[in-house]
């Protein structure tokens, strides 16, 4: 069975720094895209970025090219997203999902639970 | 960047009764289109993929058509568990965009 988990919901202060993770099961993590959705409270889904564990070959939305790092460590089954210095405009939900074709710019089958980061000082 | 509008932005449907949600995009996607339900405190769940292939496990009453620009998504036979919202995703070119989303109530 395909499964998505994520770390745990985070509280941070502003211009702290952090680090998500989401772990995939079931399949074949290096060989499958993964990407990051941002949902702020009660808005729409935005696609952040891409990535492929399996080279770490990265594809970021204009909107957060220089916003957040996604990489991914393919031994461990992991991907993150991290921020250098959180803004109170960071809040929201974090979603990784893996993406259903053999492209970065594809669609998504399975979707972790989501991670609410909050931040506030 | 494709930008995705869908209509309308609140749907009041009755069980049992058709629903029927348009998206509309900005540019020619093809057949680039996917269709998610989200209820609250959930994640999304795929729905529809290449504007009218369902996924695994998703029930017959909801059936995704169109082509180009425009795009529908029919709930034939609404049940009470299809309440929440949902988006569709074009995924033609990066930046991958949403629509703002289609609310159903039952």
């Amino acid at each position: 069975e395909v499964q998505l988990v994520q770390s745990g919901a985070e509280v941070k202060k502003p211009g702290e720094s952090l680090k998500i993770s989401c772990k995939g099961s079931g399949y074949s993590f290096s060989t499958y895209w993964i990407a990051w959705v941002r949902q702020m409270p009660g808005e729409g889904l935005e696609w952040m970025g891409t990535i492929y564990p399996g080279d770490s070959d990265t594809t970021y939305s204009p909107s957060f090219q220089a916003q957040v790092t996604i990489s991914a460590d393919k031994s461990n089954n992991t991907a993150y997203l991290q921020w250098s210095s959180l803004k109170a405009s960071d809040t929201a939900i974090y979603y990784c999902a893996r993406v259903l074709y053999s492209y970065g710019c594809s669609t998504f089958d399975y979707w972790a639970q989501g991670t609410l980061v909050t931040v506030s000082s | 960047e494709i930008v995705l509008t869908q209509s309308p932005a609140t749907l009041s449907v009755s069980p049992g009764e058709r629903a029927t949600l348009s998206c509309r995009a900005s540019h020619t996607i093809s057949d680039n289109l996917a269709w998610f339900q989200q209820k609250p405190g959930q994640p999304p769940r795929l729905l529809i993929s290449g504007a009218s292939n369902r996924a695994t496990g998703i029930p017959a009453r909801f059936s995704g058509s169109g082509s180009g620009t425009d795009f529908t998504l029919t709930i034939s036979s609404l049940q009470s568990d299809d309440f929440g919202v949902y988006y569709c995703q074009q995924y033609k070119n990066c930046p991958l965009t949403f629509g703002g989303g289609t609310k159903v109530e039952i």
